[in-house]
């Protein structure tokens, strides 16, 4: 059982290139969250979808797009890069019958020059 | 809007001494809490959780976190820290099942000999 999976692991970007993050969870959760973790600022929320066909903004999501794909993969796309956006991206589940409590991924540390 | 603050940015205790992680929370209802620990290069792990009931509640490693609603707090405490224990913790509060959970800064733990 992998639970949260996302690819890929580093990525060094130059600026206004563009990636697409990938994550996907095989737990059957409903619900998938990106943030994003800066030193001292914490898990910062960018987009979350709460259900397959449905995406909100979070906190962060100004150079951002995601895609709910289906059930288990929800992506997340830098149409242009920016060094701002330097930092480790967490994907993260969750089932409302587990109350929020959340699985994470490993984590992509992107750096853009 | 749901807030957490945990208050200290770095900690540093002794092999064997006991440790008080604070987290105070800002929510109208009775919160969801998490403790979250983060391994340097990892993902985030579930500590331990609060939803109701008794409010001192056992987590995994030896962890232990009391839920006092007359403080809005939901601190982390371990009898005897280890040297595996230093990594970075994250308080998180939730509202339900289908929302984000929103986090602290967190604590980044250091342990010496």
């Amino acid at each position: 059982n992998a639970g949260v999976t996302q690819t890929p692991k580093f990525q060094v970007l130059k600026t206004g290139q563009s990636m697409t993050l990938q994550c996907a969870q095989d737990m059957n959760h409903n619900s998938m969250y990106w943030y994003r973790q800066d030193p001292g600022m914490g898990l910062r929320l960018i987009y979350y979808s709460a259900s397959e066909g449905t995406t909100d903004k979070g906190e962060v999501p100004n150079g951002y797009n995601v895609s709910r794909l289906n059930k288990r993969e929800f992506s997340l796309r830098l149409e242009s890069a920016a060094p701002s956006q330097t930092s480790v991206y967490f994907c993260a589940s969750s089932q409302p019958t587990r109350r929020g409590e959340a699985f994470f991924g490993q984590g992509t540390r992107l750096t853009v020059v | 809007a749901q807030s957490v603050t945990q208050p200290d940015i770095h900690i540093t205790v002794s092999e064997g001494a006991s440790l008080e992680l604070r987290c105070n929370y800002s929510y109208g209802a009775t919160p969801y809490l998490f403790w979250y620990v983060q391994s340097p290069g990892q993902g985030l792990q579930l500590l331990l959780k609060y939803f109701s009931g008794d409010t001192l509640v056992q987590g995994i490693k030896g962890f232990e976190a009391e839920f006092k609603r007359s403080q809005s707090s939901f601190n982390l405490r371990k009898p005897s820290v280890h040297w595996s224990d230093a990594a970075e913790y994250f308080c998180a509060v939730g509202d339900s099942g289908n929302t984000p959970l929103v986090f602290g800064k967190g604590t980044r733990l250091s342990v010496i000999a």
